[in-house]
């Protein structure tokens, strides 16, 4: 397609249980990012992907939640044992270069909302 | 990383201009201002950036004073649609961390019939 897509757009799950969220960035676009939006608050940076370099991970706030980028293009956020303070609107954002270079807008995805019950 | 203050919320008429001011006062030489914006229910958009000069663009203008230290987004024709988050940011340059974009809480703007 021609932006990024995020699925599912809404998940609703017990708490303690796993959750994976889909990220396909648009075409080309070397880097990738993952930001978390609780109700009324503003985007906290959870990690980024750039090409074939390691991911910066600094941005997750607790060894529960993991992401992959396959073969730099599909991403997948991975939150286990999930908590009530996990609830929030995930959001992704792929960019056409990441450290260098021009073009460095993001373009984000509509988010993935998910409610820990 | 420099920081940005932003007004909590504003109105702007229909038809009219709504201005957005930003302050960014710790900002240093090589970081650029960014501004997004968050439609309820949609994820953000890029809407402008630049360095010093004023810039221009289908969407807005960006106004930087020269000083750098405060900068105002310029929306010339509000719409409802216009209705918002609008987020001003201060993008790092090139050295380590550069990628990442700090979001914080941005200026609720209301467009109002």
């Amino acid at each position: 397609g021609a932006g990024v897509s995020q699925s599912p757009s809404n998940k609703v799950t017990e708490k303690g249980k796993d959750v994976e969220l889909r990220c396909d960035p648009i075409s080309g676009h070397t880097a990738l990012y993952w930001y978390r939006q609780s109700l009324g608050q503003g985007l906290e940076f959870l990690i980024y992907f750039q090409g074939n370099s390691a991911p910066d991970k600094s941005g997750l706030p607790s060894d529960r939640f993991s992401a992959e980028r396959t073969g730099g293009s599909v991403s997948t956020l991975t939150i286990q044992r999930t908590q009530q303070e996990d609830s929030a609107v995930y959001l992704c954002a792929s960019s056409p270069s990441g450290l260098a270079g021009g073009g460095r807008e993001l373009f984000f995805g509509e988010g993935s909302r998910l409610t820990v019950l | 990383d420099a920081k940005t203050t932003q007004p909590t919320s504003m109105d702007c008429a229909e038809g009219r201009a709504a201005n957005l001011p930003c302050n960014h006062s710790t900002i240093s030489g090589n970081e650029y201002v960014y501004w997004y914006r968050q439609i309820h229910s949609q994820g953000p958009q890029y809407i402008i950036h630049g360095l010093k000069n004023n810039e221009t663009n289908e969407m807005a203008s960006l106004i930087i004073t020269e000083d750098r230290k405060s900068s105002t987004l310029i929306l010339p024709h509000a719409t409802l649609r216009d209705t918002a988050v609008y987020y001003c940011i201060v993008r790092p340059g090139r050295e380590a961390g550069s990628y990442q974009l700090t979001f914080g809480k941005g200026t609720k703007l209301s467009v109002i019939p």
